[in-house]
């Protein structure tokens, strides 16, 4: 069975220094692998997603996660953090079958100080 | 632009008193998904919609139910809310294929008194 651990609850950077949010997963097949993030009372909007293609893949607002197969890994990278980006991000795998059923990680809160 | 439009965004219900919450999507994706998410927690998904199978979740209360008349619209309905219900409802969309994003609603935030 699919499973998704976000190693850090909470994530706490300053302005401008780079954000790193890790993920761990757990998947007996090639996984798809999604990184959402949700902004305080609205819904989840998708930022990457990484489906066997390459393993380094870019998304929205400057965000990259590199999908590594032999750590069962997909840690979120941006260079340079935002004030806008503070909010709760998922990692997510797909599960099989013919709908897409998400695993969510626990989340992670990212906050940003000035 | 195309989106998945839920309304309304918050909705005060009494204990016990019916209520229904919607969703529209102009994607035309075949699967619609209905989650719950209770503060600081991960979205739970509740059932979802292949075309018009409905799947539950093994353990999705009986007070929740929904429908889809159609492609663009599908319903939650809870019957007998209780404060334990209170929380954030997402709607979401997608494609059929493990492969394919979910495009997530704004949510509709539920309180019970």
């Amino acid at each position: 069975a699919q499973s998704v651990t976000q190693l850090d609850s909470h994530v706490s950077v300053s302005e401008g220094t780079p954000v790193l949010l890790r993920c761990n997963y757990s998947s007996s097949y090639s996984p798809s692998l999604f990184w959402y993030v949700q902004h305080p009372n609205k819904g989840l909007q998708l930022l990457l997603k990484y489906t066997s293609a390459a393993t380094l893949v870019k998304g929205i607002n400057g965000f990259e996660a590199e999908f590594k197969k032999s750590e069962t890994s997909f840690h979120l990278t941006k260079p340079s953090a935002h004030m806008s980006d503070a909010a709760e991000y998922f990692c997510v795998v797909s599960d099989s079958g013919g709908y897409n059923k998400l695993i969510f990680g626990a989340g992670t809160r990212l906050a940003v100080h000035p | 632009d195309a989106m998945v439009i839920q309304n309304p965004r918050y909705q005060v219900t009494q204990f016990g008193k019916p209520v229904t919450l919607s969703c529209s999507q102009t994607l035309n994706h075949n699967v619609m998904y209905w989650y719950q998410q209770k503060s600081s927690q991960a979205p739970k998904l509740l059932f979802h919609y292949y075309d018009k199978d409905f799947n539950n979740e093994a353990d999705t209360p009986d007070n929740f139910q929904s429908r889809r008349p159609n492609t663009s619209f599908c319903f939650l309905d809870i019957r007998s809310p209780g404060l334990g219900d209170a929380a954030m409802y997402l709607c979401a969309t997608s494609r059929e294929g493990g492969w394919y994003e979910q495009y997530f609603g704004p949510g509709t935030r539920l309180t019970v008194t």
